[in-house]
């Protein structure tokens, strides 16, 4: 009841294009879901949330789209730079600070 | 303002030897969660802290457990360490208020055990 899944995996886009992300999750309890870009030694960085009230949520080139009847979210990165080439993570929560996490996407932006 | 600190960054352990590492949170953050991220398991939740009290708790064994102090600062102590143990530990602080979930990492503990 507590997973997030994640995909895909890795994913190679070139410079310009659209990158996609996608978790799934089963608690219909989560309230709360942020998505998290993490560079290799550093902790993940909050990018973008988004509640179940919206569907979709836009900052500068980050958009998240939500699909509470799917128990899906999305995250897509418009205009992808090679600067953007991290790990994403998806998560979800019901529970203040108890995040559960996807299983990450690797994401490499090819100039 | 500053961000989430963690300290030491490096830790090399042996087996069945005790670990303590530390979180200084956001200045004005009351929650502190704690984090284990491993190439397997992924990220996965200890637990957290909020006003010195435990207010959630992962699935982990009892080995792992963890403190606030009244100034938000936190620790988490892993007892009898195991070679699975190895990962980076991570602490994240997140601000009161009601709805308010913003979670903001440090850049982690990376433990190793031999």
């Amino acid at each position: 009841q507590q997973q997030v899944k994640q995909s895909p995996q890795s994913l190679i886009v070139q410079k310009g294009g659209i990158s996609i992300i996608n978790c799934a999750y089963e608690n219909t309890a989560f309230d709360y879901f942020p998505w998290y870009q993490q560079f290799p030694g550093k902790g993940p960085a909050l990018l973008i949330a988004i509640r179940p009230d919206v569907s979709e949520k836009k900052e500068g080139r980050f958009t998240i789209s939500f699909n509470k009847s799917a128990k899906q979210f999305s995250l897509h990165i418009m205009d992808s730079q090679p600067g953007d080439s991290a790990t994403y993570f998806c998560a979800a929560t019901n529970a203040g600070n108890m995040l559960t996490f996807g299983g990450g996407t690797r994401l490499m932006v090819k100039p | 303002k500053a961000g989430v600190t963690q300290t030491p960054r490096y830790l090399i352990k042996t087996r069945g030897q005790q670990v303590t590492l530390s979180c200084s949170p956001i200045s004005g953050h009351r929650s502190v969660s704690w984090y284990q991220q491993t190439p397997g398991q992924g990220l996965q939740f200890l637990f957290e802290y909020f006003s010195e009290t435990q207010r959630n708790k992962g699935n982990f064994p009892g080995r792992f457990s963890g403190r606030q102090f009244s100034n938000s600062r936190s620790e988490m102590n892993v007892s009898t360490l195991e070679l699975g143990d190895s990962a980076l530990y991570l602490c994240a602080s997140s601000p009161v208020g009601a709805g308010n979930t913003e979670a903001f990492f440090g850049q982690g503990t990376r433990l190793t055990v031999v």
